[in-house]
């Protein structure tokens, strides 16, 4: 059964800090792995996907990694705002099903001005 | 374009009711699906659709139904509401496949409390 593990569970950082969100999978069977921010009380707004096939995906400020043998992603954030604090979640869309994601419990980030 | 919308934003429920959660995407996408978040569980899957007609049951499929007769809508129906059903709910859509490539659309949430 694919488990999806995020660490840490809440990181804070003083502004203009660069940081690293960790996500591990316990089977490298994925489809994609995408990477989402939720803010308070709000739905999910998907930042990246990144494909079985790729190592990296790129938007602005963001970059995510993925090395499927190891079973790991990671969200580097650079340059951090207050305007980034949020909960960020990481998901896998199981093989061969479609658009099932399986998502991991988030990690909490406040970024302190 | 709307994206995905959900109706109502929300609804308490006394035990034993019924009641329909709405959810409708403008995006021609082929895929819906039916998230529950809770406080230590993370989000997880209750009901996928992946086109008009036919659904599939996801994690935490018991006591919802669903029917998808359009591309556009997907409701998820409670039958008799229960405390444990308190929680967030979000219906989710994406292509299966194409230019998006499954990236995931989500809806602002219905939260629902069960007394």
């Amino acid at each position: 059964k694919q488990e999806v593990t995020q660490i840490p569970a809440a990181l804070s950082v003083p502004e203009g800090e660069n940081l690293v969100l960790n996500c591990s999978f316990t089977d490298s069977a994925i489809y994609n792995l995408q990477w989402f921010r939720q803010d308070p009380g709000k739905g999910l707004t998907s930042l990246l996907l990144i494909q079985s096939s790729q190592r990296e995906q790129t938007s602005g400020r963001l970059n995510a990694s993925l090395d499927k043998s190891s079973g790991r992603s990671t969200l580097y954030i650079a340059a951090s705002q207050p305007g980034d604090s949020a909960t960020y979640l990481c998901a896998v869309s199981v093989y061969n099903q479609g658009g099932k994601l399986i998502f991991g419990q988030g990690t909490e980030l406040s970024v302190k001005p | 374009n709307a994206g995905v919308t959900q109706t109502p934003k929300f609804q308490v429920l006394k035990t034993g009711q019924s009641m329909t959660l709405q959810c409708a995407q403008d995006m021609n996408h082929e895929y819906m699906s039916w998230y529950r978040q809770d406080p230590g569980m993370g989000l997880r899957l209750i009901h996928y659709s992946v086109g008009a007609g036919i659904t599939d049951q996801g994690e935490v499929p018991n006591g919802y139904n669903v029917s998808r007769s359009t591309t556009e809508d997907f409701p998820l129906r409670l039958l008799s509401a229960a405390p444990s059903q308190t929680s967030v709910y979000f219906c989710a859509s994406s292509y299966v496949s194409g230019r998006a490539r499954e990236t995931q659309y989500f809806g602002p949430g219905t939260r629902l409390l069960v007394l």
